[in-house]
Parts: structure tokens; sequence; C-alpha cells
């Protein structure tokens, strides 16, 4: 059982280039998350998907895209990277709003230069 | 809105002791979830504990526990016979509940725990 699986778990762009994160689970959550990890902020909410065909944004939604797949998946798009986006991104999902319990993926570290 | 706030940026510990780990929210929310994340060089985000704010007993899980005072807004953890594999960063993070849910997570900055031999 795999879980959450983020791919890459590694990427480094140059300013300007654009590139999509992607995300799928296994346990046929409703709920999927995009958080991003910055030094001294913990993990702070870019954007989520409450169920299949519904986004929302988050706390720090500027400069992203999302797109929620179909069930599994979820997938979070730079279209034109900046310094300011250097993080490590987290994938989570969960069964729905009210959950006991968030999965996380092991993240992506991305760095852009 | 919520916050969440992790004062101690880093701490250490003597293997087989005990360390306490703070963390202090702000909410006008009556019913909601208090949750401790450890996060180990891996980068792995493993849930450590959960508290639901309408129990007013404190959750245990081994060696981990958690001192739940929800009218001074602290949830701080407690790791007993502290091993070498809890040397990780941990987060505190709260979760609304009731039907505006969107089961979005607000964590906090994060406490770097050390466990020495």
């Amino acid at each position: 059982n795999a879980g959450v699986t983020q791919t890459p778990k590694f990427q480094v762009l140059k300013t300007g280039q654009s590139m999509t994160l992607q995300c799928a689970q296994d346990m046929n959550h409703n709920s999927m998350y995009w958080y991003r990890q910055d030094p001294g902020m913990g993990l702070r909410l870019i954007y989520y998907s409450a169920s299949e065909g519904t986004t929302d944004k988050g706390e720090v939604p500027n400069g992203y895209n999302v797109s929620r797949l179909n069930k599994r998946e979820f997938s979070l798009r730079l279209e034109s990277a900046a310094p300011s986006q250097t993080s490590v991104y987290f994938c989570a999902s969960s069964e729905g709003p009210w959950y006991t319990e968030a999965f996380f993926g092991q993240g992506t570290r991305l760095t852009v230069v | 809105a919520q916050t969440v706030t992790q004062s101690q940026p880093e701490m250490s510990v003597q293997e087989a002791e005990t360390v306490t780990l703070s963390c202090t929210y702000d909410t006008s929310e009556n019913n909601y979830y208090l949750f401790w994340y450890k996060q180990p060089p891996s980068r792995q985000m493993i849930l450590v504990i959960r508290q639901e704010a309408y129990k007013q007993q404190n959750a245990t899980e081994n060696r981990f526990s958690v001192n739940f005072q929800k009218a001074a807004k602290s949830f701080s953890l407690k790791i007993s016979d502290s091993q070498l594999g809890d040397t990780a960063m941990y987060f505190c993070a709260f979760l609304r509940d009731g039907s505006s849910n969107t089961g979005k997570l607000i964590f906090g900055q994060g406490t770097t725990l050390q466990v020495k031999p």
C-alpha cells in the first residue's frame, strides 16, 4: 500500500521555467492538499481539494495552480518559477474534511535558481 | 483566524530521559482537533498523537502523551524514555471541526528535538 506518492522528489528549476508536481493517493480519500514547508514557518497550505471536482485557495496560493484530475490525483503547477518558491512541497490526503489523520507524501525539494 | 505557536525552535534531551514540547494556539472555536506530527530527517510526516477538544482526558500513545489545557489553549507533548529514533522535528497542528471545516491543518513553526546518547 503506497499511500501518498509524490513525484519528483528533487527538482532544480531556473527562474521563469514551469513545472508540475504530481501527487497520487491510493486510499480512496476524498480530500487532498498541497502544503509548502519553509524554515521557521512550519507548513502552509497552498491549495486544497475537499472533494473530486473542487479546488480552493489556501493561505499562500499566489504563483500556483492546481488540478484535481480525478479522485486519486492532485497536481500542483508552477507556471513561472521564482526563487521565492524554493521550498519543500508536501501533498497530503484525508478521508474528508472531518478526519482523524492526514497522510502525507515524502515531499519534493524544489530549488529555483 | 486560528494560529499555532511553538516557542521552542530547538531542544535536546539525553537518551532515556523525559522531554516536553510546548504548543499554544488561538481560536474562538469550541470544537476542534489538535495533532502532533513528527518529521524525521527522511522528511516523512508521521502522526504521533491526536486530541479531540471535546474530550477532557489527555491522549496517550505509548511513550507519548499530551497535556491539553483547553482554557489556556495549550497543547504540550511529553516524550518519556526518549530514544535516539525520536530525533526529529515536531509540529503541532490545529484542525477546525464543524460544517465549515475544509480539512485544512494549521501548523506551528516546529521544534527540532535532538536525543543525545
